[in-house]
């Protein structure tokens, strides 16, 4: 079955600090990926779609410029979250689905600013 | 917009069968998922079901679709501790290229 496979599955850093987040999959190629983000106890919601060779579509209230998107390869789609603060620290999730099939997740990187 | 509505939470004993209910608002909705998540961990799909079904049983997964009432159901039969988890019941109005809208998703605590 389709694999996605998600970088670093967690990280521990300064405010102020830049992370970079990797989500590949792993037996297609994948035109859309979209990013999700999930609170402690809450639901996941998604905070943008992002398409290989073109910027990226970012639900309202989300910021472009401090979650930075990159799907440059049909492979290969990243999150950057810039000067990281507190407020950020949660668990994001990659996802793609391809054609009819569903979406299949990676396993959620875990983001704790200190 | 659309919602997904789901009860927070849920207990049994093992070797009984669980039914966690799931309700949505989107008439349009086209394929209705369940996800499975532990502690720490990524969504695993467990099983789908398109919206001119009715029923899909998949082992001890049975999903059960009232598309009148905009009503889904995952039942575990003889329920495990390992099943212990979050399930989250999703929407989504498209193919695999369309965005999910989740429930807030239903804590199941299976005791020995």
């Amino acid at each position: 079955g389709a694999v996605v496979s998600q970088h670093p599955s967690w990280v521990i850093c300064k405010s102020g600090t830049s992370v970079k987040i990797e989500c590949r999959s792993l037996d297609f190629q994948a035109t859309t990926m979209f990013w999700y983000r999930q609170f402690p106890k809450q639901s996941l919601m998604l905070m943008a779609t992002s398409n290989e060779g073109s910027k990226a579509t970012y639900e309202q209230g989300v910021e472009k410029d401090k979650f930075l998107i990159n799907h440059a390869s049909l492979t290969l789609s990243t999150l950057t979250v810039t000067s990281a603060h507190p407020e950020d620290s949660s668990f994001y999730i990659c996802s793609y689905g391809q054609g009819n099939q569903p979406q299949h997740f990676g396993d959620g990187t875990r983001l704790s600013i200190l | 917009g659309e919602d997904v509505e789901q009860s927070l939470f849920l207990s049994v004993r093992e070797g009984d069968s669980s039914v966690i209910n799931c309700t949505y608002t989107d008439s349009s909705s086209t394929y209705l998922y369940w996800y499975k998540q532990e502690p720490g961990a990524g969504l695993q799909l467990l099983t789908y079901i398109f919206s001119n079904m009715d029923m899909k049983q998949d082992q001890r997964l049975t999903v059960l679709l009232n598309k009148k009432d905009k009503h889904l159901s995952l039942r575990i039969a003889d329920t495990q501790t390992g099943d212990s988890a979050i399930y989250f019941c999703a929407e989504s109005n498209g193919s695999g290229y369309s965005t999910l809208t989740f429930g807030k998703g239903t804590m199941l605590l299976v005791s020995p």
